[in-house]
């Protein structure tokens, strides 16, 4: 079983839908999570960042780890076409260590 | 304020030759990492360095590999001798640890084709 597991998508909404992307991942040490957003041709830029279990709200963004499930969600509400991107989830132990990423869902936002 | 800046943008070579990518990180970062992407394998961990000293690097692939920092605004990565498998995209991320935690900040990466 590979540490964390991402769907790769391709993921395709209407504008206007709310997204709901997910992660899974083994490792129960993992205590910190991320949602990298990935434009075609350009690095990863950090959209979220978590802390242990529970939600985190970030204008139309919301991260959520259930760390019993070990499982986490990221949700766009209102998605616009330039939510259209590769989202990568990330996740590491501590607050210094490597980071462990998935490898990433592609969303596609319809006009 | 400039980002992690790495050159160059798309290498493409022969096998056999010698490859080297370059990155500067932000002014002010401390630690330093070099990732590869691939459709396969997704975004792998090969080295990173805090303070110019390379802390993990059991991601490299081969021995054929190898990271360099000489100071804090400069980092290399060489393949000798580069093979097709090598193809994919290199980037570099900075942080500053220590001091709270801090993203990584990523570069746009070098695209690598070996021919």
């Amino acid at each position: 079983q590979k540490e964390v597991e991402q769907d790769p998508g391709p993921l395709s909404v209407p504008e206007g839908a709310i997204v709901s992307l997910n992660c899974t991942y083994s490792n129960s040490a993992f205590q910190y999570f991320m949602w990298y957003r990935q434009y075609s041709r350009k690095g990863p830029e950090l959209l979220m960042y978590t802390y242990s279990s529970g939600n985190k709200e970030d204008g139309r963004f919301t991260a959520q780890v259930d760390k019993s499930s070990k499982y986490i969600s990221l949700f766009i509400r209102d998605s616009q076409p330039s939510d259209s991107a590769t989202y990568l989830c990330a996740m590491s132990p501590n607050r210094d260590d490597k980071i462990i990423f998935g490898k990433g869902t592609r969303l596609h936002i319809l006009p | 304020d400039a980002g992690v800046i790495q050159s160059p943008r798309h290498e493409v070579t022969e096998m056999g030759q010698e490859v080297t990518l370059r990155c500067k990180p932000i002014s002010g970062h401390n630690s330093l990492f070099w990732y590869r992407q691939t459709m396969m394998r997704g975004l792998e961990l090969l080295i990173y360095f805090n303070n110019n000293v390379p802390i993990d690097d059991s991601g490299m692939p081969e021995d054929r590999f190898s990271a360099k920092m000489p100071n804090a605004s400069f980092s290399t990565l060489k393949i000798q001798p580069s093979e097709p498998r090598d193809s994919a995209v290199y980037f570099c991320a900075s942080c500053r640890v220590g001091s709270g935690n801090q993203p990584q900040h990523f570069g746009d990466g070098t695209r690598l084709s070996i021919l």
